[in-house]
């Protein structure tokens, strides 16, 4: 939506890291999230990070928050051809409540 | 439990015919959530439930839809005088309903109108 941005399109190569950037206006949002979605397929919850840390780490991810300036960056290691896929910001203002979304960045794992 | 579960996964229909849609939450998961997500966008909220009541419901939710959890648990999201603008993903989650922040999605409905 709107109130969330993301860059439409990256490629990498295979074993190199990537980085995917988010930027979201609400600075009532407690809760920001990355989903994972393959062709044809549903939503996959990645990883989330609650408003009052600045970094996550999850095996291959990273999740990087700044709060001050609302930007929110998933990094994936080593990334491969099974993480091409595209990837979701989101965010929420509290649990359990609605999503809202970033009209997703198309990575491509090129070998 | 084997996660969100949505029927049909596919759905064409002609326009101006009703179609309704069926979402199995995770179990014990008081929260459902419907979304809609077309070609090249994100997906946009519609409507939540806590149990069996509606709590929210979208202005994208036009009088032609309706979204019912009659025992808390399974839902519905009927669309009557399907328009072609209806085409689109239509996704369900879920999620625990006790300050859980993860939010679980199952595999969708593509309704095509044509």
């Amino acid at each position: 939506g709107e109130d969330v941005e993301q860059s439409l399109f990256l490629s990498v190569r295979e074993g190199d890291s990537s980085v995917i950037n988010c930027t979201y206006t609400d600075s009532s949002s407690t809760y920001l999230y990355w989903y994972k979605q393959e062709p044809g397929a549903g939503l996959q919850l990645l990883t989330y990070i609650f408003s009052n840390m600045d970094m996550k780490q999850d095996q291959r991810l990273t999740v990087l928050l700044n709060k001050k300036d609302k930007h929110l960056s998933l990094r994936i290691a080593d990334t491969q051809t099974g993480d091409s896929a595209i990837y979701f910001c989101a965010e929420s203002i509290q649990a359990d409540y609605k999503l809202s979304f970033g009209a997703g960045t198309t990575v491509t794992v090129r070998a | 439990d084997t996660g969100v579960s949505q029927n049909p996964r596919h759905k064409i229909t002609k326009r101006g015919q009703n179609v309704t849609f069926r979402c199995d939450p995770i179990s014990e998961h008081n929260r459902l959530y419907w979304y809609r997500q077309t070609l090249g966008q994100g997906p946009e909220f519609l409507t939540y439930f806590q149990n069996e009541a509606q709590l929210e419901k979208s202005r994208l939710l036009s009088d032609r839809f309706s979204a019912e959890r009659p025992k808390g648990s399974f839902s519905t999201l009927e669309i009557q005088r399907t328009e072609q603008g209806d085409s689109a993903m239509y996704l369900c989650a879920s999620s625990l309903g006790s300050g859980s922040a993860e939010a679980f999605f199952g595999q969708g409905t593509r309704l095509t109108v044509v």
